[in-house]
């Protein structure tokens, strides 16, 4: 039981560049979100989902896409990458809404030079 | 619109001491979730404890304990006896348990608290 894969772990890119980070779970989770981790602001919310074919905007989703084909998938694309974009990126699934815990994906540390 | 705060953004203290991570929380919701989330140097985030809006009962779980405290809408973590292994980012985060209201498909984390423990 795999849980949340996140691919890649590490990447560089050029200011305009644009790229996907990949996100799946193995849990049948309705629930998915992508995060991300700046030093002294803790994890803000880009976008969430909360089913195949629904999703929405978080605190900070300017730059950034999402679409959610099924259950399992919720990459993020990353339209024209700029500087202020370098940050830890973080998938999560949750089984529902309220309570239930976020499972977490090991995370994706990017560069945007 | 929820809110987390961590107002601590680093503590070290020495191994075997005791220590304390604040975390108030703001919601105009009666039902919310609150968590406690570890972050080790390895990066990975790992779930600690959930609490609900209606259960004030605090917990205790080997040497880690929570104070859930409504009147101050609080949700403190104490580290009793730190080891260095304790060494860590810990997040607090809250979720609202609004269906109608969206809120409880957010989770909102606060900045985090780097603890440091030193021998």
């Amino acid at each position: 039981n795999a849980g949340v894969t996140q691919t890649p772990k590490f990447q560089v890119l050029k200011t305009g560049q644009s790229m996907t980070l990949q996100c799946a779970q193995d849990m049948n989770h309705e629930y998915m979100s992508w995060y991300r981790q700046d030093p002294g602001m803790g994890l803000r919310l880009i976008h969430y989902s909360v089913g195949a074919g629904i999703t929405d905007q978080g605190e900070v989703p300017n730059g950034y896409n999402v679409s959610r084909s099924t259950t399992e998938d919720f990459p993020l694309r990353l339209l024209s990458a700029a500087p202020s974009q370098t940050s830890v990126y973080f998938c999560a699934s949750r089984r529902g809404q309220g309570g239930a815990e976020a499972f977490f994906g090991q995370g994706t540390r990017l560069t945007v030079v | 619109a929820q809110k987390v705060t961590q107002a601590q953004t680093e503590i070290s203290v020495v191994e075997k001491e005791d220590v304390t991570l604040d975390c108030v929380y703001e919601t105009r919701d009666t039902t919310y979730y609150l968590f406690w989330y570890k972050q080790p140097p390895s990066g990975e985030l790992v779930f600690l404890i959930r609490r609900n809006s209606f259960d004030e009962q605090n917990e205790i779980s080997g040497r880690y304990s929570w104070n859930f405290q409504k009147s101050t809408s609080s949700f403190n973590f104490t580290i009793t006896a730190s080891q260095v292994v304790d060494s860590a980012v810990y997040f607090c985060a809250l979720s609202e348990g609004g269906v109608l209201t969206g809120g409880g498909n957010k989770l909102t984390f606060g900045t985090g608290t780097q603890l440091k423990v030193e021998l």
